[in-house]
């Protein structure tokens, strides 16, 4: 079955500096793959996603996410980090049917 | 962009009540729709699949029968919380998908409606 797996639960990062979240999938052909964004009890907001063609996607807030199908890895990025992007990250891919199946998420902190 | 309203945001009822969740597409019509759960700090769970004019899919573990769903239209589903138990006390989160926008497997998400059983 399609899976994600985020790798850190935890990630702290200095208001400035850079920022990478990362996302490992499992899926036998292309994936189709979504970072989503949520603040605390709120819904989730798409910040970008990757169907096909260029392997480097930027997505809105300044994020992007680079797919690379032999690390199977869709790593976001963001070059300088701002204290409103502190939420709760999660990495997906769509599974049968087109439901998404959801990595554990990752919690970032923003440091003054 | 494409917009999905849940309704209500949020929910407290005594243990042994139903509560109805309702779920809308917007601005799209939407034949298949997702109902996930999450509780604190935890990633979202899919339930269910639901599709309109038919049976909900419900996923491995999830009770059918504390968990009915309707997907009467092709703008809303409804989940309802069948004799609710603190124990089902969670944020439930539903999705669309644009049945006209192909097969891009993007889904927009409602808000979530947070859930207390007391």
């Amino acid at each position: 079955a399609q899976s994600v797996t985020q790798p850190d639960i935890h990630i702290t990062v200095s208001e400035g500096a850079s920022l990478e979240l990362r996302c490992n999938y499992s899926y036998g052909a292309t994936p189709y793959l979504f970072w989503y964004v949520q603040s605390p009890g709120q819904g989730l907001q798409l910040l970008l996603k990757y169907f096909s063609g260029d392997t480097l996607v930027q997505g809105i807030k300044g994020f992007e996410a680079e797919f690379k199908r032999s690390q199977s890895s869709f790593n976001l990025r963001k070059p300088s980090v701002h204290w409103s992007d502190a939420a709760e990250y999660f990495c997906a891919v769509a599974g049968s049917g087109y439901a998404l199946n959801f990595g554990k998420g990752t919690s970032l902190l923003v440091t003054p | 962009g494409a917009v999905v309203s849940q309704h209500p945001s949020r929910v407290i009822c005594k243990s042994g009540t139903s509560v109805k969740i309702e779920c809308r597409s917007l601005d799209f019509q939407a034949t298949t729709m997702f109902w996930y759960r999450q509780f604190p700090k935890q990633s979202l769970m899919l339930m269910a699949t639901s599709n309109e004019g038919s049976k909900a899919t419900y996923e491995q573990g999830v009770e059918k029968d504390k968990f009915l769903i309707n997907h009467a239209s092709l703008t809303l589903s409804t989940l309802t919380v069948t004799s609710a138990h603190p124990e089902d006390s969670s944020f439930y989160i539903c999705s669309a998908r644009d049945d006209i926008a192909g097969n891009t497997g993007e889904l927009f998400f409602g808000e979530g409606s947070r859930l207390t059983v007391l």
